[in-house]
């Protein structure tokens, strides 16, 4: 059963607009999200997070919204660069001593030029 | 700064063989992480160790085992190798201090059984 969901396995937008990726959850405990991004052949590289009691954070060219109520959290990459091109894995885990992460299958964006 | 080290980058083996496979987490990091990426598929966790003592277990065959050592380095011992443990394992360490668990990973090692 895949509690964290990334329906979109590919997402591919041109380069200054808006990328949108979107992830779903299931498990209602969650109360920590996180996105990773990875190169091939490389580690992932952790990107930004959001916890549960806040429905937007933000970095730079990167924002994470959180809907508790849909269970559903987006990354929006504003303007997109070439260089975003990659795999973005959202990851959440629940508080307490197990924080084990439980990730999503990951989705590829490419940002055209 | 320093980040997490994973050696050999790359390791070729035989069915039946043993592999081991080494992490460096980033320093004052406390929790290591293994994770298994197989082709086409998001990282499985296989184990992860927190003061030297294995804190969870995920998906990891019993023909794998692994240790935390005082220095907080883990190594991942692989035995009876078969062709589907051919895939990315990749290590990341948390600080345990920290609020939340944000894992830093290291690149990875890629593992081929022939």
């Amino acid at each position: 059963d895949q509690q964290v969901k990334q329906n979109s396995p590919s997402l591919s937008v041109q380069e200054g607009r808006i990328s949108i990726l979107n992830c779903d959850y299931t498990n209602s405990m969650f109360d920590y999200f996180l996105w990773y991004k990875k190169y091939p052949a490389e580690g992932p590289t952790f990107l930004i997070s959001i916890s549960s009691i806040k429905d937007k954070n933000e970095d730079g060219r990167f924002t994470v919204f959180l809907n508790k109520s849909a269970k559903h959290l987006s990354l929006h990459i504003v303007p997109s660069q070439p260089g975003d091109s990659a795999v973005y894995f959202c990851a959440a885990h629940r508080a307490g001593n197990n924080r084990k992460l439980i990730w999503g299958l990951g989705t590829s964006l490419a940002v055209n030029p | 700064a320093a980040g997490v080290i994973q050696s050999p980058r790359h390791l070729i083996k035989e069915k039946r063989e043993t592999a081991t496979l080494k992490c460096y987490p980033i320093p004052r990091h406390d929790t290591v992480y293994w994770y298994q990426q197989g082709p086409g598929q998001d990282p499985q966790f296989l184990i992860s160790f927190y003061e030297k003592m294995q804190s969870d277990k995920g998906s990891i065959p019993d023909r794998f085992s692994a240790q935390q050592f005082s220095d907080y380095h883990s190594e991942l011992n692989m035995s009876s190798l078969e062709l589907g443990d051919s895939a990315l394992y990749f290590c990341a360490s948390s600080d345990s201090g920290s609020s939340y668990n944000e894992q830093f990973f290291g690149p990875g090692t890629r593992l081929t059984v022939l």
